[in-house]
């Protein structure tokens, strides 16, 4: 069984400061991991995933994450927060080679403050 | 760019009615799937779609909801009677194939009164 951890369910940050959102998550076989963020009344949108090539992994708006096998995280960093960045950030996790349902945690409200 | 679409965006509905909610995926995509969120609480896959067939489904999926691609644009969630509990957002998305990136519509927002 697979399942994602969210550690915080608000993070605040002011505007320019590092964003770091974190996800740990646990898979019985190599995992496929991702990071989704949803603007408010809006759905979900893939900012960055990780398959098993580069554990460091870029995605857009500035955004990136690092797989950490030994620490079993995938947490997701921004070195400068803009006020647009303000949603919901959701870590989700897949099986890699069997069932493609994603598994979400339960999501992290990243506000950000003049 | 292509997106996930889904009608309606808001829907009301008395307890015990059923519903019907509508996805179109991606044109090129093979594989369909339904999540719903309920209010503060997380994502939560509900089935996968594939080849007209469920290829996996949760426990939440029991015999009140089915899913049917009737033609070759439109997947649809039905729910037959609905419970008060059954209120959410319900997400429709879809991928080229099994193990690609899921693109998800802007959801359909289900309230059973």
């Amino acid at each position: 069984a697979q399942s994602v951890t969210q550690l915080g369910s608000h993070v605040s940050v002011s505007e320019g400061a590092l964003v770091l959102l974190r996800c740990n998550y646990s898979s019985s076989v190599p995992p496929y991991l991702f990071w989704y963020v949803q603007y408010p009344n809006q759905g979900l949108q893939l900012l960055l995933k990780y398959t098993s090539a580069a554990t460091l992994v870029k995605g857009i708006n500035g955004f990136e994450a690092e797989f950490k096998k030994s620490e079993t995280s995938f947490h997701l960093t921004k070195p400068s927060a803009h006020m647009s960045d303000a949603a919901e950030y959701f870590c989700a996790v897949s099986e890699s080679g069997t069932a493609s349902k994603l598994t979400f945690g339960t999501g992290t409200r990243l506000q950000v403050t003049l | 760019e292509p997106e996930v679409t889904q009608t309606p965006s808001h829907q009301v509905t008395q307890m015990g009615q059923e519903v019907i909610l509508r996805c179109v995926p991606i044109s090129n995509h093979l594989y369909f799937y339904w999540y719903r969120q309920i209010l503060g609480q997380k994502v939560e896959f509900l089935v996968s779609f594939y080849n007209n067939e469920i290829s996996e489904k949760s426990e939440i999926f029991d015999d009140q909801f089915s899913v049917e691609r009737p033609d070759g644009s439109n997947f649809t969630l039905k729910i037959r009677s609905t419970k008060l509990e059954d209120s959410a957002m319900y997400f429709c998305a879809s991928s080229v194939q099994r193990q690609e990136t899921q693109y998800f519509g802007p959801g359909t927002r289900l309230l059973v009164l």
